[in-house]
């Protein structure tokens, strides 16, 4: 069965910190990774990943993606309060489906 | 550019009414579709994805369906609701793959 399992579940950190999500995956026929933000409604796009190894930066956000170990790993540097958050990771596999993990809930403290 | 329209943004059903949730794309054409529900606390689930008019893929066995009688509507359907399909129900949509999924502004279904 296709998974996908975020870690940790909740983080709270003050602001200034740097924190480091993690998301590994078990599907068949992986297509990309993608990382969303979200805050109250919609999920918002972050990042896409598809290649090992590609570090992929936004700003104070980066991600990277490990196919061999099936990981990635997304970063946020000099944390703000603006950064709290539900960070989704989901992928993307073959026959078009898009398989979401319960994502983790960061919380900033100011 | 791409954009989903979802409604109604909320809704409060009775146990044992029917649904129709409603997603309609525009700015696009031939998307894939999904619709994913988030219960409290929780991550999304897929429930179905359609590449295309007519063909509906099921990914959780349940008391919901889904249609796609046109290129841009996805419906989300249920003859008989229950309680545990309370949830965030959420719209999306895939063209250009590169640019991620575009997601609408979801539904917050309560079944009282």
């Amino acid at each position: 069965e296709d998974k996908v399992v975020q870690s940790p579940l909740s983080l709270v950190v003050h602001e200034g910190d740097t924190v480091t999500l993690n998301c590994s995956y078990e599907v068949t026929n992986f297509r990309s990774l993608l990382w969303y933000k979200q805050e109250k409604k919609a999920p918002t796009f972050l990042f896409m990943l598809t290649s090992s190894g590609i570090e992929k930066k936004s700003g104070r956000l980066s991600s990277i993606l490990d196919k061999k170990e099936l990981f990635s790993i997304l970063n946020i540097t000099a944390t703000q309060t603006g950064d709290s958050a539900v960070y989704l990771c989901a992928v993307e596999a073959l026959g078009d489906k898009i398989i979401f993990g319960k994502g983790t809930r960061l919380h900033i403290l100011p | 550019s791409q954009t989903i329209h979802q409604w109604p943004a909320t809704l409060v059903q009775p146990v044992g009414s029917p649904l129709s949730l409603e997603c309609t794309v525009e700015g696009t054409s031939n998307p894939n579709l999904y619709w994913y529900r988030q219960a409290a606390g929780r991550g999304l689930q897929l429930l179905f994805y359609s590449v295309g008019i007519g063909q509906i893929s099921s990914e959780v066995p349940q008391n919901l369906s889904a249609s796609r009688p046109q290129d841009r509507q996805f419906i989300l359907s249920s003859k008989k609701l229950l309680l545990s399909d309370s949830g965030f129900y959420l719209c999306a949509s895939a063209f250009r793959r590169r640019y991620g999924y575009t997601f609408g502004s979801g539904t917050r279904l309560t079944v009282v």
